[in-house]
C-alpha cells in the first residue's frame, strides 16, 4: 500500500505570497498516478491537478504541479484570497485503489 | 452541466443499515467508473468503493470491505451504496464522485456535495 505524507501540515501566508506544498509517497511511483484537490470549508474537494502535472478544465495558471519518483510539489505562485483551503494529494493503483494525503491547510497569516 | 446529487444519510444506530443514493446527470452515466469517498468530521478523505461503469469491476477499501456494498442504475442515472453493521467510526460525510479513467489511470473529476452519516446510539 502506497503511503502518501503531506508537509506541512498547515502552511501559514499571505495573499500575493507563494505556497509551496510537498506530497511523499512510500515507495516511487509514477507521476501519471498522482492528483490534487482542493477543498474549502463546507466544499466537496475539486480536481486541481492530475498525471502531477496537468490542470484540470477550469483551474487557473497560477497552480502547478510538479514531480517524480517518490517527491511531488503543488505550487501556488501568488495566493488568491480564494486559494485558502485544505489540499489533498492522491496515488491511484493497486488496492487501496486510490490512497489520499493527509492533507495541508493553507491558511491566512 | 454534470450533476451529483446524494441523498439518504442521517442518523443510524451502531449496528443498523442504511443505503445512500447519488443521482447523476449532465453526461453518459454508463460510460463512467463512480467511487464513494468519505471524510469523518475533521478528519481527511477515504476513499471507500469504486465501480465500473457496467457494474462488472467493484473494489473496496479494507474498511468497509464486508459491510458495504456498492452497486448502480445505469437506467435510472443512479449510484447507491447500502451499508450494513454500521459503527461510530462510519460516521462522516459521503461524496459520490465521477471517475475520468483513460490509459488506466483515474481521477475524481466531479464530487458531489456530499450527506452526512451518523452512527450514534
Amino acid at each position: 500500500e502506497i503511503v502518501l505524507t503531506q508537509s506541512p501540515g498547515t502552511l501559514s501566508l499571505s495573499p500575493g505570497e507563494r505556497a509551496t506544498l510537498s506530497c511523499r509517497a512510500s515507495q516511487s511511483v509514477s507521476s501519471r498516478f498522482l492528483a490534487w484537490y482542493q477543498q474549502k470549508p463546507g466544499q466537496a474537494p475539486r480536481l486541481l491537478i492530475y498525471g502531477a502535472s496537468s490542470r484540470a478544465t477550469g483551474i487557473p495558471d497560477r497552480f502547478s504541479g510538479s514531480g517524480s519518483g517518490t517527491d511531488f510539489t503543488l505550487t501556488i505562485s501568488r495566493l488568491e484570497p480564494e486559494d485558502f483551503a485544505v489540499y489533498y494529494c492522491q496515488h491511484y493503483g493497486s488496492l487501496p485503489r486510490y490512497s489520499f494525503g493527509q492533507g495541508t491547510k493553507v491558511e491566512i497569516k | 452541466q454534470v450533476q451529483l446529487v446524494e441523498s439518504g444519510g442521517g442518523l443510524v444506530k451502531p449496528g443498523g443499515s442504511l443505503r445512500l443514493s447519488c443521482a447523476a446527470s449532465g453526461f453518459t452515466f454508463n460510460d463512467y467508473y463512480m467511487s464513494w469517498i468519505r471524510q469523518a468530521p475533521g478528519k481527511g478523505l477515504e476513499w471507500i468503493s469504486y465501480i465500473s461503469g457496467s457494474g462488472d469491476t467493484i473494489y473496496y477499501a479494507d474498511s468497509v470491505k464486508g459491510r458495504f456494498t456498492i452497486s448502480r442504475d445505469n437506467a435510472k442515472n443512479s449510484l447507491y451504496l447500502q451499508m450494513i453493521s454500521l459503527r461510530a467510526d462510519d460516521t462522516a460525510v459521503y461524496y459520490c464522485a465521477r471517475d475520468l479513467c483513460s490509459n488506466g489511470v483515474c481521477y475524481h473529476d466531479f464530487w458531489g456535495q456530499g450527506i452526512l452519516l451518523t452512527v450514534s446510539s
